[in-house]
């Protein structure tokens, strides 16, 4: 069974802490996303990775980073959390043909407090 | 800029009833997504179609090109049927924006009442 799994499930941190969110595939896909999703603005794209140590930012890259290092893993960095980032983040893959089935992680909610 | 709209926006059905979602976009597309999301939960993708119709047990969804525009079907609705849908496309690689991408609507909040 193809699996996204995402490393925490829920969070609670504080203003300025540096937070770190993981994600691994085990499809060997090449490409690799980030999301935030709150209500009534559905999901926007963070940042994703096409490829490893190759990174593009998305529609939101405003206080975040992300890092590929290696395929399977794409993480989510928060250099200093502020408590507008308080949302459910959620990680995804897809194989490089265009269109090809997106598969998500679980989500990790993060409260900051 | 692509738009993906989604009616409606909340959806509350009786068991039994035939449900339909719509999904509108604006630009060309290589591939559109219909997506089922539980509460609390992540999101499973449950269609994937760039031409035509594709069915799996009670869901079926289809697609006109030309009119830039796809509806998901649920017949003989369950409770368990209750999540959120969402409409997702891949932009055509033609469009010059990045083809690895999805937009997304806002998602469908469906209801079924036991």
């Amino acid at each position: 069974d193809v699996k996204v799994t995402q490393s925490s499930r829920y969070l609670v941190k504080r203003t300025g802490e540096k937070v770190f969110l993981e994600c691994v595939q085990d499809m060997d896909h090449e490409n690799m996303f980030w999301y935030r999703q709150d209500p009534g603005l559905g999901l926007r794209l963070i940042y994703f990775s096409y490829d490893v140590k190759m990174k593009e930012k998305g529609d939101i890259p405003e206080g975040y980073s992300v890092s590929r290092e290696k395929k399977e893993r794409f993480s989510l960095i928060l250099e200093s959390a502020s408590t507008n980032q308080t949302s459910m983040y959620l990680c995804a893959s897809s194989s490089r043909v265009p269109g090809n089935t997106i598969y998500f992680g679980e989500g990790s909610w993060l409260t900051v407090v | 800029k692509n738009e993906v709209e989604q009616s409606p926006q909340n959806l509350t059905a009786q068991e039994g009833e035939f449900i339909t979602i719509n999904c509108s976009y604006s630009v060309g597309i290589s591939a559109l997504h219909w997506l089922q999301q539980h509460p609390g939960g992540g999101i499973v993708s449950l269609f994937m179609l760039s031409s035509g119709k594709k069915k799996h047990g009670r869901l079926i969804a289809t697609i006109n090109i030309q009119e830039k525009h796809s509806s998901l079907h649920i017949t003989a609705s369950h409770p368990r049927d209750s999540a959120v849908y969402i409409c997702a496309v891949t932009l055509s690689p033609y469009s010059g924006a990045g083809s690895y991408q999805l937009t997304f609507g806002k998602g469908t909040k469906l209801s079924v009442i036991p």
